[in-house]
């Protein structure tokens, strides 16, 4: 069956230090990758997608992630967090033509 | 293009109401999807359409949810009757068609949703 894990509920960090979310999936193939955030009262808006070649991927807002095969994992990053980017992160997976599962969503706190 | 459009972004009606939330997807996104979004079970999945043609309703949680898309550029989801425990909020999606267009473009497109509280 197709799954997504993000094991972490909440996560605070502070302003200015780095990040990293983790989101593991269970998929028959290689599946499509997205990450999505979430700000209060808004719809989820897409950060960054992997559907192959280079396994580290670019994002809007400075975020990065890295598609590792080896641990079905696609750990969403950024190198210095700002206030604004305090909001839920979910992880996704599918292929194209079929629809996406989505994870539980992480909870990112930001503290000054 | 303006996106995908959802209406109204706030409803709040009482028990037993009929209610209604409107999706207007990107165009050229022929597939769409309803979720629903709550603290205690997160974002569910109800219905998507592909082509306007519903492909999965299997998370439509009972027989007082319905939905319909019409055309390529309008989509409804109907509650009758409403209850307190349908409050939530709703969300709306499109995407490219499988196996049409470029795969890069893949993904799902949100609208802002529809917070519905029934008193």
């Amino acid at each position: 069956a197709q799954s997504v894990t993000q094991p972490d509920i909440h996560i605070t960090v502070s302003e200015g230090a780095s990040l990293e979310l983790r989101c593991n999936y269970s998929y028959g193939a290689t599946p499509y990758l997205f990450w999505y955030v979430q700000s209060p009262g808004q719809g989820l808006q897409l950060l960054l997608k992997y559907f192959s070649g280079d396994t580290l991927v670019q994002g809007i807002k400075g975020f990065e992630a890295e598609f590792k095969r080896s641990q079905s994992s696609f750990n969403l990053r950024k190198p210095s967090v700002h206030w604004s980017d305090a909001a839920e992160y979910f992880c996704a997976v599918g292929r194209y033509g079929n629809k996406l599962v989505f994870g539980a969503g992480t909870i990112l706190r930001v503290k000054s | 293009d303006a996106g995908v459009i959802q209406s109204p972004r706030h409803e709040v009606t009482e028990m037993g109401q009929e209610v209604t939330l409107r999706c207007k997807p990107i165009s050229g996104h022929n597939s769409l999807f309803w979720y629903r979004q709550t603290m205690m079970r997160g974002l569910e999945l109800l219905i998507y359409f592909n082509n306007n043609v519903p492909i999965d309703d299997s998370g439509m949680p009972e027989d007082r949810f319905s939905a319909k898309m019409p055309n390529a550029s309008f989509s409804t989801l109907k509650i009758q009757p409403s209850e307190p425990r349908d409050s939530a909020v709703y969300f709306c999606a499109s995407s490219i068609p499988p196996g049409q267009g470029p795969q890069v473009n893949y993904g799902y497109t949100f609208g802002s949703g529809t917070r519905l509280t029934v008193v």
